[in-house]
């Protein structure tokens, strides 16, 4: 069964460096989405992505952030100048169909990138 | 913006019993209510969704309410078995146009007894 990817699996970054988190959706998938989930806190919507442009973004989603689909494949979300509270667990989504649509709108989502800000 | 609030926040159950979980939501026009599962150091992972045309599904031991008015969804797992084990997350969206966000509640932990 096709999965999402994600790449690395564990990201350790200085304080004020700039990382990227790369993702592989299921190949014919559309709708691309990024979370992040603080330890022991809820998922929190980052941004979405369909046809080569954001579609919706969080508050928590500010200059600092950004996302690009480089090729047919990958999905990054690039985080500038990465802050303390910048740690958690990032995880990728992707859905055949937008959210909520009949069939084919489940998100299913990758393993997560842990990423710790020192 | 749409804000769910979920509970309760821990929840346990003796093996066989039925466990229930309750969500609000707070923008009329969401429209979808998905739930999601997620086991110790995993992805999340949809078990159940509804919308809102729509105000009772089930699939084997697992089912969702909704109502409308109230702005109130539930979950609730009957026979319950240990490997129901995890963390549950209702979340609340409204598709409509371009429109892409879900807003995740604040989890419940769910232990089963043996």
């Amino acid at each position: 069964e096709p999965e999402v990817t994600q790449t690395p699996s564990h990201q350790v970054t200085q304080m004020g460096q700039e990382v990227i988190l790369r993702c592989v959706p299921i190949s014919n998938h559309l709708y691309f989405y990024w979370y992040r989930q603080i330890l022991g806190q809820k998922v929190e919507f980052l941004v979405s992505f369909y046809n080569n442009e954001i579609s919706e973004k969080s508050e928590i989603f500010d200059d600092q952030f950004s996302v690009e689909r480089p090729d047919g494949s990958n999905f990054t979300l690039k985080i500038r100048s990465t802050k303390l509270e910048d740690s958690a667990m990032y995880f990728c989504a992707s859905s055949e169909a937008g959210v909520g649509r009949e069939g084919r709108s489940e998100q299913f989502f990758g393993p997560g990138t842990r990423l710790t800000v020192l | 913006g749409e804000n769910v609030e979920q509970h309760p926040s821990t929840l346990s159950v003796q093996e066989g019993d039925s466990a229930v979980i309750k969500c609000t939501y707070s923008d009329s026009a969401s429209n979808y209510f998905p739930w999601y599962k997620q086991e110790l150091g995993k992805r999340p992972q949809l078990i159940i969704d509804i919308r809102s045309n729509v105000g009772e599904k089930k699939d084997q031991r697992i089912a969702v309410t909704l109502n409308k008015t109230a702005k109130h969804f539930s979950l609730h797992i009957t026979e319950t078995q240990p490997e129901d084990s995890a963390v549950y997350f209702c979340a609340a969206s409204m598709h409509s146009g371009g429109y892409q966000k879900v807003t995740f509640g604040t989890g419940t932990k769910l232990q089963v007894i043996p």
